[in-house]
């Protein structure tokens, strides 16, 4: 099983960041999926899940902000981040549950 | 939302002692509940699942129960490479929830 995210970055306030992760080694397409984020120095905090009939669910701190999406096709999962605030900023992880991406960070800050 | 109390917040720990890290449940989730352990600059990796379930490849010296809404995760002989920051995680309902970590220190 291998998770690997990309897209991250530095970006303004208010912009918008679109980050990728690309899944191999297992069916991606029966597995539902998370998005869990760790802002520096800080704990685990649960952000989206898609189900494997995507299905979405979001914590409140991003909820009509945040659009988790997945393409079965391309074995992909997305995470869509508009209007980015500062306290967004912090390393990404796809997960199944059992198995984690190696995270990607996400730096807003003007 | 259902909150994870997490304690201790740390601890420090000889290779001869059993280390206990206990997270309590402000409701029931029905052993919807998993363990990680974090070492610095490394990604979570799955202990226990569902409450008491070994991870593959995870050693027999991690084990977990329940005792009511509040879960443990014993560590017996703890080994040097045990020390990091260990979560728990509820899946019983969203929003999915986190306890607030345990930093453990194995001298």
């Amino acid at each position: 099983v291998q998770l690997v995210e990309s897209g991250g970055g530095l970006v303004q306030p208010g912009k918008s960041l679109k980050l990728s992760c690309s899944a191999s080694g297992f069916t991606f397409s029966s597995y539902g999926m998370h998005w869990i984020r760790q802002a520096p120095g800080k704990g685990l905090d649960w952000v989206a899940y898609i189900s494997s009939s995507s299905g979405t669910v979001y914590a409140d701190a991003v909820k009509g902000r945040f659009t988790i999406s997945r393409d079965n096709a391309k074995n992909t999962l997305y995470l869509q981040l508009n209007s980015l605030k500062s306290e967004d900023t912090a390393i990404y992880y796809c997960a199944t549950g059992a198995h984690w991406g190696q995270g990607v960070m996400v730096t807003v800050s003007s | 939302d259902i909150q994870m109390t997490q304690s201790p917040a740390s601890l420090s720990a000889s290779l001869e002692e059993i280390v206990t890290i206990t997270c309590k449940a402000s409701q029931g989730i029905d052993d919807y509940l998993s363990w990680y352990q974090q070492k610095p600059g490394k990604s979570p990796q799955l202990l226990i699942y569902d409450a008491t379930s070994l991870a593959d490849g995870v050693p027999s010296r991690f084990s977990g129960s329940r005792s009511g809404t509040q879960y443990s995760l014993k560590i017996s002989r703890p080994q040097v490479d045990d020390s990091g920051i260990y979560y728990c995680l509820q899946s019983y309902s969203t929003p999915f929830t986190f306890g607030s970590g345990t930093k453990l220190e194995i001298k």
